[in-house]
């Protein structure tokens, strides 16, 4: 059974592109989180989502982000306009139900 | 979700016992404690969880006081590579319901040869 996916590993953008991030979660799950850290610092919670459903994004910016999760196909984090503030390792984590999340190894986005 | 406090460093020989700790003095009745790593940059890794009972799996053992109150991780005969950075997080878990996790500043534990 393969891990939660992410691509890519690593992306570069200029400020004021967009960037977006895939997650493909393991198989049989429905749960999926971002998670955003930020260089020496912890582990943020951004969004959490169910199959075509945003369930928790108290953890997202107001502006310029947004995550899907669609009916087929992985979970994408989208991030327009990107600032230099953005930079970060962003982790998706998977779930079956309520209980253990499994993360991925993460995009570390750099913008120039 | 309750908050946890950790010591922020440990030192742990290899082969030895590393004994992470853990406060969580207001937990409730309906929150899990759950121990997750994170080695270097990776992703953070599952390690336990439990609610009162101690419970043990093949990576480490979650001894709960009897309060809740505290919660010890241990790592039986540590390696080099559980040098990382071990996070407390306690949480509420409804049956068909998931939530996020929280995570804090952690301990980041060191073994030395």
């Amino acid at each position: 059974n393969a891990g939660v996916m992410q691509n890519p590993r690593h992306l570069v953008r200029r400020r004021g592109q967009e960037a977006r991030l895939r997650c493909s979660p393991m198989k049989g799950h429905s749960h999926v989180y971002w998670y955003r850290q930020l260089p020496e610092e912890g582990l943020k919670f951004m969004v959490y989502l169910q199959k075509e459903n945003i369930i928790d994004e108290s953890g997202m910016p107001k502006e310029r982000f947004s995550a899907e999760f669609p009916k087929e196909g992985p979970s994408i984090l989208r991030i327009q306009q990107v600032v230099r503030g953005d930079s970060a390792a962003y982790f998706c984590a998977s779930s079956p139900r309520a209980y253990e999340q499994y993360f991925g190894p993460g995009t570390r986005l750099t913008v120039t | 979700d309750a908050k946890t406090t950790q010591p922020p460093s440990m030192d742990c020989a290899e082969g030895r016992a590393a004994n992470l700790p853990c406060n969580h003095s207001t937990i409730s009745g309906n929150e899990y404690v759950y121990w997750y790593r994170q080695i270097h940059s990776q992703g953070p890794q599952y390690i336990i969880h439990g609610l009162k009972n101690n419970e043990t799996n093949e990576m480490a053992s979650l001894i709960i006081t009897e309060d809740r109150k505290s919660s010890t991780l241990i790592l039986p005969h540590a390696t080099l590579r559980d040098t990382a950075v071990y996070y407390c997080i306690v949480r509420v878990v409804y049956t068909g319901t998931a939530s996020k996790l929280t995570f804090g500043t952690g301990t980041r534990l060191q073994v030395t040869l």
